[in-house]
């Protein structure tokens, strides 16, 4: 358990429903990030947040994914109008601050689930 | 485009054997490099963290090298046992992409008993 949680674990949603995971990071932790992860590939950057301000954003992050972290602490992502190919995996990671300093090591929650069908 | 590339996807050894997993990137300006496990359905676990400065770090049987100028890592398990088993991930924080890991795809490991 590296102290990052995900919530729900699993999610199984018809497709054109919008789905939302939570995140709790690490609790000192100011960076927050959120990856998606296909079957057989690598996680691949979504976006991140420094405290409640979201810094970066991915082109994979389409008009219909929105994530915030309202108080800088727990963040969620949403998806409205699930498709088919949203199911993957949502990986959520956490660092004290930037990863560029030595010691500031990202950590990743288990994961969540989405299967669109 | 920064890339991350890892060759094999897959990889079948019988139990002693060491494995040797491949990692390698284009931007050679890395922050750091990172190895994970991923276990089937499971999020991903760090092994070793390698700061560009660094060429090795080593952990009980597991030890990564890192070598920027050729855009290579490899990661050494020693001794594998059917518990090695999972895929292994390696990530890079490259300059040029900003505060976000670069992941290669993966190599798959199986270890027989």
């Amino acid at each position: 358990d590296t102290g990052v949680s995900q919530d729900p674990r699993h999610k199984i949603t018809k497709r054109g429903q919008n789905v939302t995971f939570r995140c709790d990071p690490i609790s000192e932790h100011n960076r927050l990030y959120w990856y998606r992860q296909t079957l057989g590939q690598g996680p691949e950057f979504l976006t991140y947040f420094q405290n409640e301000a979201q810094l970066e954003k991915s082109r994979l992050l389409s008009d219909r994914f929105s994530a915030e972290r309202p108080k800088g602490s727990f963040s969620t992502l949403e998806i409205q109008r699930t498709e088919q190919g949203d199911s993957a995996m949502y990986l959520c990671a956490s660092s004290l601050a930037t990863p560029r300093v030595p010691g500031n090591t990202i950590y990743f929650g288990e994961g969540s689930w989405l299967t669109v069908v | 485009k920064q890339e991350v590339t890892q060759i094999p996807a897959a990889l079948s050894v019988p139990e002693g054997e060491n494995l040797v997993l491949n990692c390698s990137f284009t931007d050679s300006a890395i922050y750091n490099l990172q190895w994970f496990r991923q276990d089937p359905g499971k999020g991903l676990t760090s092994l070793l963290l390698i700061q560009s400065s660094q060429r090795e770090q080593t952990s009980g049987r597991l030890n990564a090298s890192l070598d920027k100028s050729s855009g290579r890592s490899t990661l050494y398990i020693a001794a594998s046992q059917p518990g090695d088993s999972a895929t292994y991930l390696c990530a890079a924080l490259i300059k040029a992409a900003g505060n976000k890991l670069t992941f290669g795809g993966g190599t798959r490991v199986l270890v027989k008993p």
